[in-house]
């Protein structure tokens, strides 16, 4: 089924170690997005790739690092982890960043920082 | 700054119609975009508006004013699982989205 597939589901994490949420989309799509969502806010963009090779910082990109060495892979790595990030953590995709820009989303990964 | 407003929460009868309406501020504009989020689950894409007016989809529509910068989403003979939050996000000059926090639907029958 093409779509996008984030792993872990689930994760607790104490502070301190380093977490990486995974992302492969089979879509081939061009642009990719990590996002994280907080009760009460809207989805806020963490990092952005508009095509392998290249990423972009967004609105929270603090403690947060990606990688993008082919089209297909998003990791999102966490080097150090804090309670703040603890969150619900999507990535996306898009076969474009101009126009009608229609993201699809993987199923999440919901994050606990203890 | 870059704004989005839209109720946090809103309750409809099962069979009616209900309205959620939504204000954006953003630097450039490059489209208004619905998504419906059902709880524990991704968003998936409902809407696109680009240009004034309303577009029609089955039960649901959404309509744009960008001189007013405002749109609303209309969902027509209200289903048991159209409860979900939805979500109105705006495209900026980089085409990038300014979401807002999401109206949580609730319907009762």
């Amino acid at each position: 089924i093409a779509g996008i597939t984030q792993a872990p589901t689930s994760q607790i994490l104490a502070a301190g170690r380093r977490m990486t949420l995974r992302c492969t989309q089979d879509m081939r799509h061009n642009a990719m997005y990590w996002y994280r969502q907080d009760l009460g806010l809207g989805l806020r963009l963490i990092h952005y790739s508009n095509t392998a090779g290249t990423t972009g910082k967004g609105e929270v990109p603090d403690g947060y690092s990606v990688s993008r060495a082919n089209t297909d892979d998003f990791p999102l790595t966490l080097a150090s982890a804090v309670p703040s990030q603890t969150s619900v953590y999507f990535c996306a995709s898009s076969d474009g960043n101009s126009g009608a820009n229609v993201l699809t989303f993987g199923a999440g990964s919901r994050l606990t920082v203890l | 700054g870059q704004n989005i407003d839209q109720p946090t929460e809103m309750t409809a009868t099962e069979g009616a119609i209900v309205q959620i309406n939504c204000t954006y501020q953003t630097s450039g504009f490059n489209g208004l975009f619905w998504y419906q989020q059902h709880a524990g689950e991704a968003p998936t894409f409902l809407s696109y508006n680009v240009l004034d007016g309303l577009e029609e989809k089955g039960r649901f529509s959404s309509f744009l004013s960008r001189s007013k910068g405002y749109s609303y989403l209309l969902l027509k003979e209200l289903q048991m699982k159209d409860s979900a939050s939805y979500l109105c996000a705006a495209g900026d000059s980089n085409y990038q989205l300014i979401w807002g926090a999401g109206t949580k639907l609730i319907i009762k029958p």
